[in-house]
Formats: C-alpha cells, structure tokens, sequence
C-alpha cells in the first residue's frame, strides 16, 4: 500500500492567494483527519470526516479554512485568502473505524509570505 | 488541559542499549494507546499500539508496557539503533480524536 499520499509537498504563496492541499487516504480507510503542526500550539486536528462526512470541524480556525472530501479517495483542504499566520505543516492522516491507528501522510509545508 | 504527557523532552542513549520512554495520562477513560516515531520533515509514523485489556505488547525490538493502576505507559526499543534517532509521540484516542504527548527526541549514540 503507498500510504497517505499528500501533495504538494511544499507550497510557498503570498499573501491573499488560494491555497488548495490535497489527500489521498489509504484505501479502504473510512475516516481520515486534517491536522495543523505549528511550533507553538503543536499537532492541531483541524476537521475529521467519516465516510465522506464532515463529523467535526471545530479546529477549523476560521472560515477562510474550507475541506472537502467529494469521495472516498480524495480530500482537499483550501485557505481564501491564506494569511502569513497560516504557514505551518499539514498534516492528512486515515484510518479504519476508530479506534484503529491513524497513519499519516507526508505532510504539505506551507509558506505564506 | 493535556490529557497524555511525556515529561522527558529527550533522551540520549549508546547504540546497542535500551532505550526508554515513558508517557503518562490521566483521563482514566483512555482504552488504547499508540506510539508514533517522527523524523524531520515527514509526518508521524504508527510504532506499535496497546489496548487496555493487556499489560504489554511486543513487536520485533519495540515493546510497550501499560500500567493501568499508575496511568502509564513505557516503549522499550531494543537493541537501540541509529535509525530509531527521531521523535517519538505516545497517544491515546478519546472516541476519534488524538491526544498526544509533546515528544521525546531520541538521539542514538555510535
């Protein structure tokens, strides 16, 4: 299996641009997770859905954050306008029913200038 | 309020020894717990997970012992190799959502 596959991996914008990340979960995983890696705050989960439903999106930090999961292959998470405070790693992570072990992808750093 | 905590920031061990993390919780509830090992730039990778029904779990030189009455949990890597340098995070789910603790740098010595 290749795992959580994200992309891009390195994403550098400015200012005011759209930002769209992408994920692609581990098949036959049901429930995949949206997470925020900042040197201040740590690991944040953002939203969480589960077969393709958004169950919860309360880390979502405000309503310039938006996350789609349109099937079960497929996940983005998009920033209008993104902000410099929005430079961080994020993270897509999968996972069976839980609780079952998440697996996490790569990671996309994201520079916002 | 952190719910798992890991009070060793690091931990610097001689290849070939054991190496030792401990993690302690305190929501009581908690009934599975996990340790993810993390390198620079990559994302979180799953180790080895315990559920509350056993006391230890064993996979190739990674163990983890569960102490149920004193609210922790300990991973033993051993023997300890230079490619077991990294970050390692326990875990414990609260339904869907992941507590984890703040880290333990690992750093194997030649």
């Amino acid at each position: 299996d290749a795992g959580v596959i994200q992309s891009p991996r390195h994403e550098v914008t400015e200012m005011g641009q759209e930002v769209t990340l992408r994920c692609k979960p581990i098949s036959g995983h049901n429930s995949l997770f949206w997470y925020r890696q900042t040197m201040m705050r740590g690991l944040e989960l953002l939203i969480y859905f589960n077969n393709n439903v958004p169950i919860d999106d309360s880390g979502m930090p405000e309503d310039r954050f938006s996350a789609k999961m349109p099937n079960a292959s497929f996940s983005t998470l998009k920033i209008q306008p993104s902000e410099p405070r929005d430079s961080a790693v994020y993270f897509c992570a999968s996972s069976s029913e839980p609780p079952t072990p998440q697996f996490f992808g790569p990671g996309t750093r994201l520079t916002v200038l | 309020d952190q719910q798992v905590k890991q009070n060793s920031p690091s931990l610097s061990v001689q290849e070939g020894r054991i190496s030792i993390l401990n993690c302690d919780y305190t929501n009581s509830m908690f009934d599975y717990f996990l340790w993810y090992k993390k390198y620079p730039a990559e994302g979180p990778t799953f180790l080895i997970s315990i559920s509350s029904i056993k006391d230890k779990n064993e996979d190739g030189r990674f163990t983890v012992f569960l102490n149920k009455s004193a609210k922790h949990l300990s991973l033993h890597i051993v023997p300890s190799q230079p490619g077991d340098s990294a970050v390692y995070f326990c875990a414990a789910p609260d339904d869907y959502k992941l507590s984890f603790g703040a880290g333990t740098t690992v750093t194997v010595r030649a």
